[in-house]
């Protein structure tokens, strides 16, 4: 069965510099949810959308925005990156009328 | 008072024996509880999930929610050292929030 897909696999970055991620969800899924998890921690929730439109925001910084498109991918724009954005990204996509999220392979970021 | 709540561990039990993993909630009208493994350096998947008290089976996992003590379980019978994993729960609180815990470290000694 499909999953969902993540681009980026590593990516390795500067301080200050910029970053974007992306999802694509598992076919048929109209929700995108992304996480941060850093080592050692629990996933953080940052973000969701639903039908395009952002449906949830957690603990998302200033500095990062996110949106979902026609296609219903997603991409996380990471902006004057810190040291302690270094961490695991996941994005994880759903059905609408449930919970249950499906989680794809991460996006492994090193900022130095 | 976080969330979602669980012992990190590490938890560890012989193979074939029968793992238990707990987890307590603190929004009390949250309605939906999944159970997440995750390996080192993997995503999260999915094992589990169960929104109606009581006991739901899966094979070897049986996932049990006690909503009056706000409390989920998840037994793993006849574990097997591939079971070796952190074992993440998850609530989903009346906002519709997504809520993980720090998980639970499981070691299956053969």
């Amino acid at each position: 069965a499909a999953g969902v897909i993540q681009s980026p696999r590593h990516l390795i970055k500067e301080k200050r510099e910029t970053a974007t991620l992306k999802c694509y969800p598992i076919p048929r899924h109209d929700t995108v949810y992304w996480y941060q998890q850093g080592p050692g921690q629990d996933p953080q929730f940052l973000i969701s959308f639903y039908e395009k439109m952002q449906s949830d925001k957690g603990s998302i910084p200033d500095r990062f925005s996110a949106q979902q498109f026609s296609d219903y991918h997603s991409e996380l724009n990471m902006s004057s990156l810190e040291l302690g954005d270094s961490a695991l990204y996941f994005c994880a996509s759903g059905s609408g009328g449930a919970y249950e999220q499906y989680f794809g392979p991460g996006t492994r970021l090193t900022v130095t | 008072q976080k969330e979602v709540e669980q012992n990190s561990g590490p938890l560890s039990v012989p193979e074939g024996a029968i793992a238990s993993l707990n987890c307590t909630y603190s929004d009390r009208g949250s309605q939906s509880f999944f159970w997440y493994r995750q390996y080192s350096g993997k995503s999260p998947e999915l094992i589990m999930f169960i929104y109606s008290n009581g006991d739901k089976e899966d094979g070897r996992f049986t996932a049990q929610l006690n909503k009056a003590s706000q409390y989920v379980s998840l037994l793993i019978r006849d574990s097997q050292p591939s079971d070796s994993a952190t074992y993440l729960c998850a609530v989903a609180n009346t906002g519709n929030q997504f809520y993980f815990g720090t998980g639970t470290s499981l070691t299956v000694i053969p």
